[in-house]
């Protein structure tokens, strides 16, 4: 069985300030992991994903991750919040190893950005 | 390539009625999954298909809900006789499954929003 908890449903940053939106999972397979954003009335959009390799990911937009086994981490950040990045981020999990089908989301968290 | 579509993108319904929703996949992919998405929760997931073949279903799909992918193509997802809970925005996403089992990208599509009255 596989979990993914988000901590913070919502954050609220400035424009300019550093964004960190934590996220930590449960895999009794070793994960792939996943961050969507999600803006109003719109699907899903990957972000970035940790399948193996380098532990420290990144995506779209400037964002970056880091996945770190011995926390069962995979926290989002990105250095310079924009206007354009307020919407809900979600983290994901799935089964790694090939048996990579369905995703199991957190609750996501909210993000405010502030001018 | 346009991407997953997915229609209509928003159904009102009145309780008991039954409702049908379509996903369009990107043409080559050959999985495709439903996922749910109620307010204030991350999508969970219902189903997915490979090809025409359902591979599994969630313990969330009911004896009132039913997916179809006939052709390996669209699918549709129906709810019978529908209930107030069954309020939520349905997601369908799309991926290209290969046999050395390799790591897929799913690609969602903009999602069907369901109000039961």
């Amino acid at each position: 069985a596989q979990s993914v908890t988000q901590l913070g449903s919502h954050v609220s940053v400035s424009e300019g300030a550093l964004v960190l939106l934590r996220c930590n999972y449960s895999s009794s397979v070793p994960p792939y992991l996943f961050w969507y954003v999600q803006y109003p009335n719109q699907g899903l959009q990957l972000l970035l994903k940790y399948t193996t390799g380098a532990t420290l990911v990144k995506g779209i937009n400037g964002f970056e991750a880091e996945f770190k086994k011995s926390e069962t981490s995979f926290h989002l950040t990105k250095p310079s919040a924009h206007m354009s990045d307020a919407a809900e981020y979600f983290c994901a999990v799935s089964g790694g190893g090939g048996s990579n089908y369905k995703l199991t989301f957190g609750k996501g968290t909210l993000l405010t950005v502030n001018p | 390539d346009t991407g997953v579509s997915q229609n209509p993108r928003h159904k009102i319904t009145k309780r008991g009625q039954n409702v049908t929703f379509r996903c369009d996949p990107i043409s080559e992919h050959n999985r495709l999954y439903w996922y749910r998405q109620t307010l204030g929760q991350g999508p969970e997931f219902l189903t997915y298909f490979q090809n025409e073949a359902q591979l599994e279903k969630s313990r969330l799909l009911s004896d009132r809900f039913s997916a179809e992918r006939p052709k390996g193509s669209f699918s549709t997802l129906e709810i019978q006789r529908t209930e107030q809970g069954d309020s939520a925005m349905y997601l369908c996403a799309s991926s290209l499954y290969g046999a050395s089992g390799s790591y897929n990208e799913q690609f969602f599509g903009p999602g069907t929003r369901l109000t039961v009255l």
